[in-house]
């Protein structure tokens, strides 16, 4: 079946300008994360998801990031007043139930110039 | 919490070498051990993981040790082949409301035909 899917997979934002990024996880999953990725480096946990309810946003890195998941699928990343450092590769990913394989998107690359 | 030390932070073996990639992680609660693989510029995808009930798991070439005395696991590739090259990423689960997991660092792994 259909992986998990991500758009857009590159944005190039203007300083100070808002951004949507989304996911369409697997079919089904109840679990769905998302992590950003710096250059070089591990993925970085931002938030999770069961069903519609972010039960852990503990690693979004200031209030001018925001995710949602209102219907229990699709998920939308938000980064209000974009700033330089939040040039990265942000990650989508979903698992089945909890504690089961995440499954990762192709990620979306966001360059704040 | 949670913390994730990889290493080495890049590794170059001959083609039909073995390669072995260590990691460490802090909290005794962690259960949950998989390693991802990602080619420059796609996607995490798992190629192994492994339980805390099980001291060692094999797939072909690839098999993961874990000593949850010592808070290690390690990931070994034998027989490596060109295609292995990529970046490899260790990670733990931790228990929040889900299964959140810490990346390591990750490590560059270079099989040189």
């Amino acid at each position: 079946g259909a992986g998990v899917s991500q758009s857009p997979r590159y944005k190039v934002a203007k300083r100070g300008q808002d951004v949507a990024l989304r996911c369409d996880p697997i079919s089904g999953h109840v679990s769905l994360f998302w992590y950003q990725q710096a250059l070089g480096q591990g993925p970085e946990f931002l938030t999770y998801f069961q069903n519609e309810a972010q039960l852990d946003k503990s690693g979004l890195p200031s209030d001018r990031f925001f995710a949602e998941r209102p219907e229990g699928s699709v998920s939308t990343l938000k980064i209000q007043r974009t700033q330089q450092e939040d040039s990265a590769v942000y990650l989508c990913a979903s698992s089945a139930s909890i504690g089961e394989t995440q499954y990762f998107g192709p990620g979306t690359r966001l360059l704040v110039l | 919490g949670e913390n994730v030390e990889q290493h080495p932070s890049t590794l170059s073996v001959q083609e039909g070498d073995s390669a072995v990639i260590k990691c460490t992680y802090s909290d005794s609660a962690s259960n949950y051990f998989p390693w991802y693989k990602q080619e420059l510029g796609k996607r995490p995808q798992l190629i192994i993981d492994i339980r805390s009930n099980v001291g060692e798991k094999k797939d072909q070439r690839i098999a993961v040790t874990l000593n949850k005395t010592a808070k290690h696991f390690s990931l070994h590739i034998t027989e490596t082949q060109p295609e292995d090259s990529a970046v490899y990423f260790c990670a733990a689960s931790i228990r929040n409301y889900g299964q959140n997991f810490v990346f390591g660092p990750g490590t560059r792994l270079s099989v040189l035909p």
